[in-house]
């Protein structure tokens, strides 16, 4: 049973491009919460998707965006790269119905850097 | 109103002496959750708590939920060079509306062997 299972595992932009980020939820989970950890941070919810619809979204600008399709699998886009948004991006599945009083269960990320 | 403060923020103990670190929130949670994340590595799910004055304990873990749901700490008896990681609460409150999971900004802890 795979868990949840993000790439890439690292990547490099400059500052102005773009990234698209991927999430395969853990089999049986049809619900994909994507988070920004900084540095020697806690993780920073950006937004979370259910039937293939956003339904919570964080304190992030538009320039971050996102996708799920009918697999439940999730993309995370972000535009014109700044250096702040350098940051290791998790991936997080559960079960909607279990959200609200269910654990998480997190991807390993994709450690982003900006130059 | 929408964070959840944790500390300290580093803790660095010899191993076998006990460690502790507290949850803090302005606002009553729904529920707390515990992670631990290793270097380098994800957060992954230890705990969760419900109910007020809550108590649960996991070999050398002990986990408590203060009266006013608005508190947790995580307490690990004489540590091991396993404990090593960051310790995350997360507590589950209403945010404009929504329930959503607010992390703590961890506490990490390194040991001396």
């Amino acid at each position: 049973d795979a868990g949840v299972t993000q790439s890439p595992t690292h990547l490099i932009k400059t500052r102005g491009q773009q990234v698209t980020l991927r999430c395969s939820p853990k089999s049986g989970h049809d619900t994909v919460s994507w988070y920004q950890q900084a540095l020697g941070q806690g993780p920073q919810f950006i937004f979370q998707y259910y039937e293939e619809e956003e339904r919570q979204r964080g304190n992030f600008p538009d320039r971050f965006s996102g996708h799920q399709f009918p697999n439940y699998s999730s993309e995370l886009n972000v535009n014109a790269l700044l250096l702040g948004d350098s940051a290791l991006y998790l991936c997080a599945s559960s079960l909607l119905v279990v959200l609200r009083a269910g654990e998480l269960f997190f991807g390993e990320g994709s450690r982003l850097t900006v130059l | 109103g929408q964070q959840v403060m944790q500390i300290p923020q580093y803790q660095h103990v010899q191993e076998g002496e006990d460690f502790t670190t507290y949850c803090n929130s302005s606002t009553t949670l729904s529920n707390i959750q515990w992670y631990k994340q290793r270097p380098g590595g994800h957060p992954v799910f230890l705990i969760q708590l419900v109910k007020s004055g809550e108590v649960k304990k996991q070999k050398r873990l002990t986990f408590q939920f203060g009266e006013a749901k608005k508190n947790s700490s995580l307490h690990i008896t004489a540590t091991q060079t396993t404990d090593v990681g960051t310790y995350f609460c997360a507590g589950r409150k209403i945010i404009q509306g929504a329930q959503k999971l607010v992390f703590g900004q961890g506490t990490r802890l390194t040991i001396n062997p």
